[in-house]
């Protein structure tokens, strides 16, 4: 698995852009990058995962280079409630469902009123 | 949304006893996991699950642990003797299949308190 690097913490204020960027160097052809967000004392929430380019869901813009050693993950106008930690994961997801998912330990985003 | 459902929320235990905690997957999902997290620390890999076994396991998931999806719904996880370092919140998650873009899913966790 593809060994990934995030800051270790965040801080921002309700209504800005936070823009969180994962390194992943060693990223094999079939890896995805997907980012899950984790509360306390929740369990991880997938937020969305991609391959190269953009991706954009009603949460989230995952943005991948073109030579996918990195991603950013793009929150508009946080709020209070988006402040947890966001993990960064990498991996063969299309096996046979067996891969275990390889939790670092994520940014610690924190956001002020 | 489908959610994946864990009981209890809260148990504590004394140390030596056994403990059962349960999950109820998304009734679609076919791949079926137990992570843990002590208080602090990162989400670890504990075990995963189909078509009714083990799929794989890590060194955390020794001979104390088991799990069993005993009537098609329900998938426990079972510690046979705790320790006081089994003390953590435990999550379930599942997923429905192997295409990239199917996520896992987790529930809210139990945390297990080993007294």
């Amino acid at each position: 698995l593809a060994k990934t690097t995030q800051p270790i913490s965040m801080d921002s204020y309700e209504g800005q852009e936070v823009n969180i960027t994962c390194s992943h160097n060693n990223i094999a052809t079939n890896d995805y990058i997907t980012w899950y967000q984790q509360f306390p004392s929740q369990g991880p929430r997938f937020i969305i995962q991609g391959y190269k380019t953009k991706v954009t869901n009603e949460v989230a813009s995952l943005f991948i280079p073109a030579d996918r050693k990195s991603s950013t993950l793009s929150l508009p106008r946080v709020s209070l409630s988006d402040t947890a930690v966001y993990y960064c994961l990498v991996g063969d997801y299309m096996d046979t469902g067996r891969r275990a998912l390889t939790f670092g330990s994520g940014t610690r985003l924190q956001v002020q009123p | 949304e489908p959610e994946v459902t864990q009981t209890p929320s809260h148990q504590v235990t004394q140390m030596g006893q056994e403990v059962i905690l349960r999950c109820v997957p998304i009734s679609n999902h076919l791949y079926f996991y137990w992570y843990r997290q002590i208080l602090g620390q990162k989400v670890e890999f504990l075990v995963s699950f189909y078509n009714n076994e083990i799929s794989e396991k890590s060194e955390i998931f020794d001979d104390q642990f088991s799990v069993e999806r005993p009537d098609g719904s329900n998938f426990t996880l079972k510690i046979r003797s705790t320790k006081l370092e089994d003390s953590a919140m435990y999550f379930c998650a599942s997923r429905k299949g192997t295409v990239a873009n199917y996520g896992y899913t987790f529930g809210s966790g139990t945390r297990l308190t080993v007294v």
